[in-house]
C-alpha cells in the first residue's frame, strides 16, 4: 500500500535554529498538507498546498513557517527560528481526490 | 464555529464489549465526518467516514451513527479486541476549506 514518508522521525534542535521537515507524498497525489500535534493534544491543521502554492493556512502558520515542493517528489516544511512551543509531532498528509487523506508517521520535533 | 467536541477523553472496555465514542459539532456547513485511528508513533489513519445525509454507516466492526438534527455523531466498535486499543479522533471536513478539523481524541484501551 502506498505510504507518505517523513524524515527524520525525530529531530532535536536548539531554540532559534532553522529546521526543515521532509515529506515524500504518494506519487499520484495532488494535494499536500502539514498538520501538527502537540503532545497529548488534538491534531491541528497548519497548511494545505496545491498546484505549487498555498491554498489555505491556519493562524499557527505565521511568517516563521514556509512550505516548498522543490522537485516532483518532496514536500518540505521549514521553521525559520524555532521556539520552545514549536515542539510537537508534525504530520505530512497527501490526497488525490475525495476524502482519501493519507498521513505519514510524523516527525517528532523537540526544541531545547 | 469550526470545532468538534469529543468525549470521553479515555475509555477502558473489556474484550468483546462495544466502546462508544461521541462527537458534536456546530457548523452545519461541514461536508463529511471521518474517524481516524492512531497507534503510538504513527500518523492518523482513516477508519470510516460519513456524509450528513446518511444516518448510519458500517464497515466491518466499525459503525458510525449520525444525528443531523442534534449535530452529533458517534463511533461504535463491535466485538472489540485488544488490537483496537488506540487513540480515536472524530473529525469534520468542509470541502471548500480542504482541511480536517479534529476532535481532541479518545484513548481507548481494550482489556484482554
Amino acid at each position: 500500500e502506498p505510504e507518505v514518508t517523513q524524515t527524520p522521525s525525530h529531530q532535536v534542535t536548539q531554540m532559534g535554529q532553522e529546521v526543515i521537515l521532509r515529506c515524500v507524498p504518494i506519487s499520484n497525489h495532488l494535494y499536500f498538507y502539514w498538520y501538527r500535534q502537540i503532545l497529548g493534544q488534538k491534531v491541528e491543521f497548519l497548511v494545505s498546498f496545491y498546484n505549487n502554492e498555498i491554498s489555505e493556512k491556519s493562524e499557527i502558520f505565521d511568517d516563521q513557517f514556509s512550505v516548498e515542493r522543490p522537485d516532483g517528489s518532496n514536500f518540505t516544511l521549514k521553521i525559520r527560528s524555532t521556539k520552545l512551543e514549536d515542539s510537537a509531532m508534525y504530520f505530512c498528509a497527501s490526497r488525490r481526490d475525495g476524502y482519501g487523506y493519507t498521513f505519514g508517521s510524523g516527525t517528532r520535533l523537540t526544541v531545547v | 464555529q469550526q470545532q468538534v467536541k469529543q468525549s470521553p477523553q479515555s475509555l477502558i472496555v473489556q474484550k468483546g464489549g462495544i466502546p462508544i465514542i461521541n462527537c458534536a459539532y456546530e457548523n452545519t456547513a461541514f461536508d463529511y465526518f471521518p474517524w481516524y485511528q492512531q497507534f503510538p508513533g504513527k500518523g492518523p489513519a482513516l477508519l470510516i467516514a460519513i456524509r450528513p445525509d446518511v444516518s448510519e454507516k458500517k464497515e466491518g466492526r466499525f459503525t458510525i451513527s449520525f444525528n443531523k438534527s442534534a449535530k452529533q455523531f458517534s463511533l461504535h466498535i463491535m466485538d472489540s479486541q485488544p488490537g483496537d486499543s488506540a487513540t480515536y479522533f472524530c473529525a469534520a471536513v468542509m470541502n471548500r476549506d480542504d482541511k480536517i478539523i479534529f476532535g481532541k481524541g479518545t484513548r481507548l484501551h481494550i482489556l484482554p
